[in-house]
This record gives C-alpha cells, sequence and structure tokens, in this order.
C-alpha cells in the first residue's frame, strides 16, 4: 500500500515549457487534491476532485490546468510555466462522508526559470 | 472566505518540555480542524484532528483543544523530543466543503 504517489519528485522547466506532474493513490479514495507550498505561505489549493469526473477550482488556479484520469490519478498540468510556479506541489487524496482527513503524497519540487 | 491565523511561526523548547501552537479561525461554519507535521523534505502528515462536536481529544503526547466561541484551537505537545522537530500546520474546514485552509506553519525545534 504506497498511500499517495507523485511524479517526478523534481523538475526543472525554462519560461514558457509544459508540463504535467502525476498523481496517483491506492486507497480508494473519492477526493483528489493539489496544493502548491511557498516559503511562509503555508499551502494552498490550486484544484481538486471531488470525484472521479468532477474538478473545481481552488483558491489559486491560475495557470494550471487537471485532469482527473479514473479514480486513482489526477494530473496537474502546467501548460505555459512561469517563474512565479516555482513551488513544491502537493497532491492529496481523501474520503468524503463522516471522514475529512485529507493525505498527502511526498510533493513535486518544480524550479521555473 | 475562511482565514486561518497561526502562532508563533518559530518555537524553541528544551528536550522534555512542553510546547504549544495557537490557531484563529474566522468563518463560523468550520467544524474541522486536522493539525499536520511536516518533515523536511516530506510531504504534511496529518497527526490528530478535532470535530466541532468535541473540545478536546489527546493522543498519547499531543492534545488538541477547540474553543468554538473564541474561534480558537490549540496543539499541545507535551514531553517533547528531538523527533518532535518539524513544521506544524493547523488548517480549518467549512461543513460540507471539500477545501482546507492552513495557517501558515510554525516550525518546532526541540533541544536535546
Amino acid at each position: 500500500n504506497a498511500g499517495v504517489t507523485q511524479t517526478p519528485k523534481f523538475q526543472v522547466l525554462k519560461t514558457g515549457q509544459s508540463m504535467t506532474l502525476q498523481c496517483a493513490q491506492d486507497m480508494n479514495h473519492n477526493s483528489m487534491y493539489w496544493y502548491r507550498q511557498d516559503p511562509g505561505m503555508g499551502l494552498r489549493l490550486i484544484y481538486y476532485s471531488a470525484s472521479e469526473g468532477t474538478t473545481d477550482k481552488g483558491e489559486v488556479p491560475n495557470g494550471y490546468n487537471v485532469s482527473r484520469l479514473n479514480k486513482r490519478e489526477f494530473s496537474l498540468r502546467l501548460e505555459s510555466a512561469a517563474p512565479s510556479q516555482t513551488s513544491v506541489y502537493f497532491c492529496a487524496s481523501g474520503f468524503r462522508g463522516s471522514s475529512y482527513e485529507q493525505y498527502f503524497g511526498p510533493g513535486t519540487r518544480l524550479t521555473v526559470t | 472566505g475562511e482565514n486561518v491565523e497561526q502562532h508563533p511561526s518559530t518555537l524553541s523548547v528544551q528536550e522534555g518540555d512542553s510546547a504549544v501552537i495557537k490557531c484563529t479561525y474566522s468563518d463560523s461554519a468550520s467544524n474541522y480542524f486536522p493539525w499536520y507535521k511536516q518533515e523536511l523534505g516530506k510531504g504534511p502528515q496529518l497527526i490528530i484532528d478535532i470535530r466541532s462536536n468535541v473540545g478536546e481529544k489527546k493522543d498519547q503526547r499531543i492534545a488538541v483543544t477547540l474553543n468554538k466561541t473564541a474561534k480558537h484551537f490549540s496543539l499541545h505537545i507535551t514531553e517533547t523530543q528531538p523527533e518532535d522537530s518539524a513544521v506544524y500546520f493547523c488548517a480549518a474546514q467549512r461543513a460540507g466543503s471539500y477545501q482546507l485552509t492552513f495557517g501558515k506553519g510554525t516550525k518546532l525545534s526541540v533541544i536535546p
């Protein structure tokens, strides 16, 4: 049981390049999330997917797109990377219903030059 | 929207002492309050949480208290150990929402 996995662990992009961050969970969770973490800013929600087939914007969605590929996988795409998107990106997953817990992956450290 | 303030931003304690981290929230409709521990280079790990129908919850050396009237909640770590050194985040979630709003974190250093 790997929990939440993310690839890649590290990535360097040039301004204007595109890339997709991958996330998968094996806990049969319904909801999945993408956060970014910047120094002194805590974690901020980019997008989330309440269930397979649905996605919604979070606090900071500009410059990002997401795809909920199936129940297990939720990807985050940067179409034209900017230096302001340099950050550590975390994927999380969780159940709904009586339990609200979210479980995080190990993160992807992205640098845009 | 929800706003979560967390204090202090850094905290140093001697091994064996207690540590307290405090958070306040703005949305009276929030009803779920988790705490996460993040070690260097890793993702946040849920360590304890509390729901609005409970005033206090304990799990071994950690406890969380909630005061809904004042809209604040706190994390208490007793008998601190060097392995407790990490960044701790509080968060709040509005009833019916999928979104967690996080505080900006507290870096706890436990000095042996």
